[in-house]
């Protein structure tokens, strides 16, 4: 069956720090894969997605990039945080007509 | 491009009422559309989905949801509430055209009250 991981479960860091966040995904292939982050009492925003190797797609201009360097991997990160990047992040792949999430990061940047 | 609108960003409901989330979406092709849900710090479970065959849907812990094409709408229902019901709610729609995205609705927080 197929599984997200994603990671860690929660990450503070202060300002101007980088940051990685990863996820995986077992059980299929060539997924379309999803970064959304949820600030606080706030929807689902859609940072980036990834249809395949290489190709990132990004939503929103901001102080954040990803990466897939491999089918099943994705990497959000950033080369210096800022306090308005604090926020729920989760993962997601898409096979079909569902979408699955992994458990997502809390980040508090202070 | 399609979007979704959830009507309501809290609502509220005794133990054992009914139910009622509000969702309208906009597409210009038949619509792919879920309902997710999301408890505190953990991310989100799939209620249902409607993929053009019926057009009432029924999903895990008793929800259903109903495609009404005349009204846009998939509103989320359950007929009698318990107090594990209490989270976050979003409606999702897919947008075909850009790889294939789940676009959210705002979410609506469910709360149950004894």
């Amino acid at each position: 069956s197929q599984t997200i991981h994603q990671w860690p479960a929660t990450l503070v860091q202060p300002v101007g720090s980088p940051l990685s966040l990863e996820c995986t995904v077992e059980g299929t292939s060539n997924p379309n894969l999803y970064w959304y982050r949820q600030a606080a009492g706030r929807g689902l925003q859609l940072l980036f997605y990834s249809v395949g190797i290489g190709q990132i797609s990004s939503e929103v201009p901001q102080n954040l990039s990803a990466s897939r360097p491999q089918d099943r991997q994705f990497i959000l990160s950033s080369k210096k945080l800022l306090l308005s990047d604090s926020g729920f992040y989760l993962c997601a792949w898409r096979g079909g007509t569902e979408a699955f999430f992994g458990q997502g990061t809390r980040l508090t940047v202070v | 491009a399609q979007s979704v609108t959830q009507l309501g960003s809290h609502v509220s409901v005794s133990e054992g009422a009914l139910v009622l989330l509000r969702c309208n979406y906009s597409s210009s092709v038949p619509p792919y559309l879920f309902w997710y849900v999301q408890y505190p710090n953990q991310g989100l479970q799939l209620l249902l989905k409607y993929t053009s065959a019926a057009t009432l849907v029924k999903g895990i812990n008793g929800f259903e949801a109903e495609f009404k094409k005349s009204e846009t709408s998939f509103h989320l229902t359950k007929p009698s509430a318990h107090m594990s019901d209490a989270a976050e709610y979003f409606c999702a729609v897919i947008e075909y055209n850009q790889g294939g995205k789940l676009i959210f609705g705002q979410g609506t927080e469910l709360s149950v009250k004894p």
